[in-house]
């Protein structure tokens, strides 16, 4: 069945440090890619997202370029912030099933040091 | 706005006990999910509704597990005979329709089961 991959965690960075979250997924078809992010003592948010193959998503000085030739959605960004520390999560939302269900890898957690 | 709301925050039961979980979705959102999620791990699909209909259920562990949105917009998912294993945070999350569209989540409901 269709599953993602994520990088394990802790990932421990000094601010402004280059970040890079790995994200590989299996699954049939042209899935849409998500990555959420969920601060400490709060629900899960939207980061970005990219739909189609080649497309680039961003947020908040975040991106991630759905790559379908190494099914692949890497989160990067050029400078983290003490602010950026949470826990990320990639999912897919496979192209069969209309509804829109997720697909969720395990979480990344993230933490930032001045 | 207001965002998606659950309730109980925190839900501790008996084992063998029957528990119920609330969501209210953002208004005019036609799409409703709930996810399981265990300590240090992703969410996990468990239903979904398109309004009222109850579209896809494949992700329900057991029998036990029981949800309905019997006028299109508040939710109930009902766990009876409650064990050790369902001890969790269940999210709810809502959107406009199906995919694309980013879904919405609420900050959870956590069960403890004893």
């Amino acid at each position: 069945g269709d599953s993602v991959t994520q990088m394990e965690g802790p990932v421990t960075l000094s601010e402004e440090a280059f970040l890079t979250i790995n994200c590989t997924y299996t699954a049939t078809g042209y899935p849409s890619l998500f990555w959420y992010v969920q601060y400490p003592g709060e629900g899960l948010q939207l980061l970005l997202k990219a739909t189609k193959a080649d497309d680039k998503g961003s947020n908040k000085g975040f991106e991630a370029t759905y790559r379908k030739e190494t099914t692949s959605f890497h989160l990067e960004k050029g400078s983290v912030q003490v602010s950026d520390s949470a826990v990320y999560f990639c999912a897919l939302s496979p192209s069969y099933n209309q509804g829109g269900k997720l697909i969720f890898g395990q979480g990344t957690e993230l933490s930032v040091k001045p | 706005g207001a965002g998606v709301s659950q309730s109980p925050r925190y839900k501790v039961a008996k084992r063998g006990q029957d528990v119920a979980l609330r969501c209210d979705p953002i208004s005019g959102h036609v799409s409703l999910f709930w996810y399981q999620q265990a300590l240090g791990q992703g969410p996990e699909f468990l239903t979904y509704f398109q309004n009222e209909a109850q579209l896809d259920k494949s992700g329900l562990p057991s029998d036990r597990f029981f949800a309905e949105r019997p006028e299109g917009s508040v939710s109930t998912l009902k766990i009876q005979r409650t064990q050790q294993e369902d001890s969790a945070v269940y999210l709810c999350a809502s959107s406009l329709t199906g995919q694309p569209q980013p879904q919405h989540f609420g900050d959870g409901t956590r069960l403890s089961i004893l």
